[in-house]
């Protein structure tokens, strides 16, 4: 099992640009969440996605968005890019929210530069 | 407001010596908290969570409810436990909400 991965490792993008981020979680998890991690932060939670939909949400504008596909993979859009959205996205999946192990794993992230 | 506050972005020790890194949060509710860790060049793993109150590489934590406290401890420190070290507490709805870490150094 690779765990969850994340493609690409690295994007560099400019501004007013839109960018497309892809994760497959963990072999047995549905549920997948993404993270923006700035530089000396820690990570933010942008949304979760179960079952195809948006679960939660955090602070995020609606130039985020996401999506889920029937085989648990997610993705992650950002539209009109800005310079503060340079960061390190990460993604992490789990089981069903609720389950007794909702032990989240984390991908190693995709560096976004925008120039 | 749900928050986690992490006060030091650094702590720098000998080996040998005893470690605490503070975590306080801000929580209306029973808490679920959460020590993740980072090593060098490695992802973001889960160290321990204080419903299993485990021991996990000799790190224990404990919820102090009336201090609101989550602080993480180590009796004596090792060279390999040099990483970055994020407290987290995750709210009903399941979304993970992080400190901004700390940068545990131990040096020989």
């Amino acid at each position: 099992d690779a765990g969850v991965t994340q493609s690409p490792t690295h994007l560099i993008k400019t501004r007013g640009q839109q960018v497309t981020l892809r994760c497959s979680p963990k072999s047995g998890h549905d549920t997948v969440s993404w993270y923006q991690q700035a530089l000396g932060q820690g990570p933010q939670f942008i949304f979760q996605y179960y079952e195809e939909e948006e679960r939660q949400r955090g602070n995020f504008p609606d130039r985020f968005s996401g999506h889920q596909f029937p085989n648990y993979s997610s993705e992650l859009n950002v539209n009109a890019l800005l310079l503060g959205d340079s960061a390190l996205y990460l993604c992490a999946s789990s089981y069903t929210p609720g389950q007794a192990d909702e032990k989240l794993f984390f991908g190693s992230g995709t560096q976004l530069s925008v120039l | 407001a749900q928050r986690v506050t992490q006060p030091e972005k650094l702590l720098s020790v000998f080996k040998g010596a005893p470690v605490e890194l503070k975590c306080n949060y801000s929580y209306s509710g029973s808490p679920e908290l959460f020590w993740y860790v980072q090593y060098s060049r490695q992802r973001l793993q889960l160290l321990l969570r204080h419903i299993s109150r485990e021991s996990i590489k000799g790190f224990t934590a404990d919820l102090n409810k009336g201090e609101t406290s989550f602080h993480l401890k180590k009796p004596f420190a090792q060279e390999e436990d040099s990483a970055m070290y994020y407290c987290a507490l995750k709210n009903q709805g399941g979304k993970l909400i992080f400190g901004q870490g700390t940068e545990l150094s131990v040096k020989p």
